[in-house]
């Protein structure tokens, strides 16, 4: 069974200031994904990230990263300086090798970006 | 991308009537699937097809029902509905690759429904 913790329920920042979004994963199998996935007001869960338990280097993609750490089964999001369309719904999801097409998200971290 | 569409946006029912949402993927993927969204809830999935058989029902009621006539479309009959069914629907498709069920899942925009 995967289990996903996303800590924090809400976050506000103001334009231009870094924010970092944890995520802790809990999971018995050998191999596993991890996902992060942007959810704005408009609904549709839009796909960022995947990545997979035998390979933690850690990614960049534009303002985007990703920091991956299995020793403390952490798979963090960094927004660098975050701009009001960053403002969403930010979710953290594990896949296990073993749990069939049975995607687990996080509860959902809200991100608000001020101008 | 817009690869995963779904209809309606909205839906408003009554306990009695009968309805269908809608999901069509423009991705070529074999794998489908409806998740259910509540407020101050995770996800939860709900059904998946692959190839256009099931091959998981999360104990969802009987008053959904999954429909999968090829690999692009899917359906969801909704029929005799209670209030705390009101939610958001998402629809989502992934590669389906047979004996992989580790694809990424690409979704839909959801239909927000509301059962009076």
């Amino acid at each position: 069974a995967q289990k996903v913790t996303q800590a924090q329920t809400e976050i506000s920042v103001v334009e231009k200031e870094d924010v970092t979004l944890d995520c802790v994963y809990e999971t018995r199998d050998t191999t596993y994904y991890l996902f992060w996935y942007k959810q704005p007001p408009s609904g549709e869960l839009v796909f960022l990230i995947r990545r997979n338990s035998f390979d933690e280097q850690n990614e960049i993609s534009g303002r985007y990263s990703w920091n991956f750490q299995k020793s403390t089964s952490s798979f963090n999001f960094t927004i660098t300086a975050s701009q009001v369309v960053d403002s969403a719904v930010y979710f953290c999801a594990s896949l296990g090798e073993t749990s069939g097409s049975r995607l687990t998200f996080g509860e959902g971290t809200q991100l608000t970006v001020n101008p | 991308e817009t690869g995963v569409t779904q209809t309606p946006r909205h839906l408003v029912m009554g306990m009695t009537n009968k309805k269908s949402l809608k999901c069509e993927q423009h991705l070529g993927h074999n794998a489908m699937y409806w998740y259910k969204q509540s407020a101050k809830k995770p996800l939860e999935l709900m059904f998946v097809y692959n190839f256009k058989e099931q091959t998981e029902n999360n104990s969802v009621p009987s008053r959904f029902s999954p429909e999968c006539p090829n690999s692009s479309h899917l359906f969801l009959h909704l029929h005799t509905l209670q209030p705390e069914d009101s939610a958001l629907y998402l629809c989502a498709s992934s590669q389906g690759r047979r004996g992989a069920r580790t694809d990424t899942q690409y979704f839909g925009p959801g239909t927000r429904l509301t059962v009076l």
